[in-house]
């Protein structure tokens, strides 16, 4: 199974201010017959839903604000909220869909400071 | 718009059985890979399994912990999705979300969920 790791586990973040999300994989999620990463981020606020934000690692959802943004480099991937609005704070997950089973990373909760 | 619309969920007590559904619409059913994802109470979210478009065979694929006690299936003439869970433990309990795979990943949206909670 593929183990995907997050860090931190929780962070505080000033509104307009830069959070990073960090997700390592145990192994490549990268499929070489079409070069890309099977890995999504999701926003789970409380008593709703997930929400897909972000695939192929770097693929930002249609209708999500450009301030989220996602990296990868070999098994190491990022989440950026370039400027933390209050309609942020969530819990952020990192997903692969390259293999089963299907796993997700322990989540990162991100508050305001 | 897409929809989708869990019911089911609801109290059973350990060793006993509960059966999910699924309703989908705003989107061509039968042409989509479905997945459950579950999360217990304050912890993360979790694969449970899923089963793809009959053209590619129907078949289905399970987490190891529900494995031989959990079945998902389909009917794409009704565009529900089911989740039979048998043998059902205390750890069980959790919010079990519908899930759908557009085109993006393998779960792109999901429903709003519903709570299983086993318990004596």
């Amino acid at each position: 199974d593929i183990v995907m790791t997050q860090s931190p586990d929780s962070l505080a973040v000033s509104l307009g201010e830069r959070a990073t999300i960090n997700c390592k994989s145990s192994q490549s999620v990268l499929y070489s017959s079409d070069n890309k990463n099977y890995l999504a981020w999701y926003q789970h606020k409380p008593g709703q839903p997930p929400q897909l934000l972000i695939y192929w690692a770097s693929t930002r959802e249609s209708g999500v604000p450009d301030r989220f943004s996602g990296s990868a480099s070999g098994t190491d991937f990022t989440l950026t909220i370039s400027s933390l609005q209050a309609e942020d704070v969530a819990v952020y997950y990192c997903h692969q869909y390259y293999s089963s089973p299907l796993t997700f990373g322990g989540g990162t909760k991100v508050e305001i400071k | 718009e897409v929809q989708l619309v869990e019911s089911g969920g609801g109290l059973v007590n350990p060793g006993g059985s509960l059966r999910l559904s699924c309703v989908a619409s705003g989107f061509t059913f039968s042409s989509v890979w479905m997945s459950w994802v579950r999360q217990a109470p304050g912890m993360g979210l979790v694969w449970v399994g899923r089963v793809n478009r009959k053209i590619d065979g129907g078949t289905t694929d399970y987490a190891a912990p529900v494995k031989d006690r959990f079945t998902i299936s389909r009917d794409d003439s009704k565009n529900t999705l089911f989740l039979q869970m048998d043998s059902l433990k205390i750890e069980d309990t959790a919010i079990y979300y519908c899930t759908a795979g557009l085109g993006k990943t393998e779960i792109d949206f999901w429903g709003q969920g519903t709570l299983v909670t086993v318990s004596s």
